[in-house]
């Protein structure tokens, strides 16, 4: 079955400091990962996919199938970026049916 | 655009009581989700469903029912609460096109707790 762990409950960084939040996975079928976070008092929301490749908010995310990893990366912490953060992975099928992982929350601090 | 949009908001059941949980978008997504998240886990897949008329069950479906009669609600029932299903509850909808595939909106979500 398909899983998805993030191992750290908690991160704490210093603003200005690199961020990276690590996801792991188990899935034998072709893996598409997303990255979603919760700001607070806000709801869960698409932070950025695999397939996009893109950079949002300055966070970046490689899968690495080798691996089985999926680590969400900032260069440079923000406050703004506290928030919880959830890896998921999608399983077959048309509908968007995700494995989340249990979360990590990043706390930045000055 | 209210997205996605879950009542009530807070509840508490006791023990065999029923209820159902609400869930309306305004996206015209095709495909609706709910998941719940117990203390300290991740989000599981209770229900899904991708078009009116059309559900399946998730991970977790045990205790639960759904219904899809439009493609704007997806309510979810609880017919005999237990503790077990003390939780946050959580809505979701996506797009069944290319570039809105996979992404999904949520609601607020709805806290339940069953004494």
């Amino acid at each position: 079955a398909q899983r998805v762990t993030q191992p750290e409950k908690l991160l704490s960084v210093f603003k200005g400091a690199p961020v990276e939040l690590k996801c792991n996975y188990s899935y034998s079928g072709s893996p598409e990962l997303f990255w979603y976070v919760q700001y607070s008092r806000q709801r869960l929301q698409l932070l950025l996919r695999h397939i996009s490749r893109e950079s949002i908010k300055g966070f970046t995310a490689d899968l690495n199938k080798g691996e089985t990893s999926f680590h969400l990366k900032k260069p440079f912490a923000q406050e703004e970026d506290s928030a919880m953060y959830y890896c998921a992975l999608k399983v077959g099928g048309t509908a968007s049916k995700l494995t989340f992982g249990t979360g990590t929350r990043l706390q930045v601090t000055l | 655009n209210a997205g996605v949009t879950q009542t009530p908001k807070f509840r508490i059941l006791k023990i065999g009581q029923s209820m159902t949980l609400q869930c309306a978008q305004d996206m015209n997504h095709n495909y609706m989700y709910w998941y719940r998240q117990d203390p300290g886990m991740g989000l599981k897949l209770i229900y899904y469903s991708v078009g009116a008329g059309i559900t399946d069950k998730g991970e977790v479906p045990n205790g639960y029912n759904v219904s899809r009669s439009t493609t704007e609600d997806f309510p979810l029932r609880l017919e005999l609460a237990a503790p077990s299903q003390t939780s946050v509850y959580f809505c979701a909808s996506s797009a069944g096109t290319a570039s809105g595939a996979n992404v999904l909106t949520f609601g607020a979500g709805s806290r339940l707790t069953v004494l």
